[in-house]
């Protein structure tokens, strides 16, 4: 079955440490993969895409992600959190037969100080 | 740009009263998805709208749940009569079309007593 995955439910991070958050994805051809960030009450922003070319990704607030064929993955990476980093983030993909987001199933991160 | 509009922010009802949600969209954007994020989830697609009409609309509740956009701009989600269950977040998105991504507004946070 088609399908997203985001293996982590929740995340804690101490502020300055890095942070990767995974995502696989099961489809038959290679779909366009998102990242998005959710603060509490707030609607989903945008932080990077994938649509071809170069597998490393850069996005918004310093996140980037890598896209690897092989293990069907779009990782998000940041080298250093800052405490505004805590939010739900969510991996998403489309395809392009219909272009309908479908999203995984979030992944919480906590930031400590 | 100006983003994508929804009201109202929040709304309480009791279980089998009816409520209605707008979504004003990116203008331009000939696109509309309405999506539900139930607590701990990831948005689920409801109904799609390319211009005026539905394209998908196979998520859609159709005993309870109802909506349209008119001229292909505004677009209005509809539940009557409402459940405990459908307490969420309800999320309007614009696209311009294709791989392009979407715009989120800020959701409506529906809790249903």
């Amino acid at each position: 079955a088609q399908s997203v995955t985001q293996p982590d439910i929740h995340i804690t991070v101490s502020e300055g440490a890095s942070l990767e958050l995974r995502c696989n994805y099961s489809y038959g051809a290679t779909p366009y993969l998102f990242w998005y960030v959710q603060s509490p009450g707030q609607g989903l922003q945008l932080l990077l895409k994938y649509f071809s070319g170069d597998t490393l990704v850069q996005g918004i607030k310093g996140f980037e992600a890598e896209f690897k064929r092989s293990q069907s993955s779009f990782n998000l990476r940041k080298p250093s959190v800052h405490w505004s980093d805590a939010a739900e983030y969510f991996c998403a993909v489309l395809l392009s037969n219909d272009y309908k987001l479908s999203f995984g199933a979030g992944t919480t991160v906590t930031v400590r100080a | 740009e100006a983003g994508v509009a929804q009201s109202p922010r929040y709304k309480i009802i009791e279980k089998r009263q009816s409520v209605a949600f707008w979504c004003n969209p990116i203008s331009g954007h000939a696109t509309l998805y309405w999506y539900q994020q139930i607590l701990g989830q990831g948005p689920k697609l409801l109904i799609q709208f390319q211009n005026n009409g539905v394209v998908d609309d196979s998520q859609l509740p159709k005993d309870r749940f109802s909506a349209e956009r008119l001229k292909g701009v505004d677009s209005t989600l509809k539940i009557q009569p409402a459940k405990l269950e459908d307490s969420a977040v309800y999320l309007c998105a614009s696209s311009p079309g294709g791989n392009y991504g979407y715009t989120f507004g800020s959701g409506t946070r529906l809790t249903v007593v």
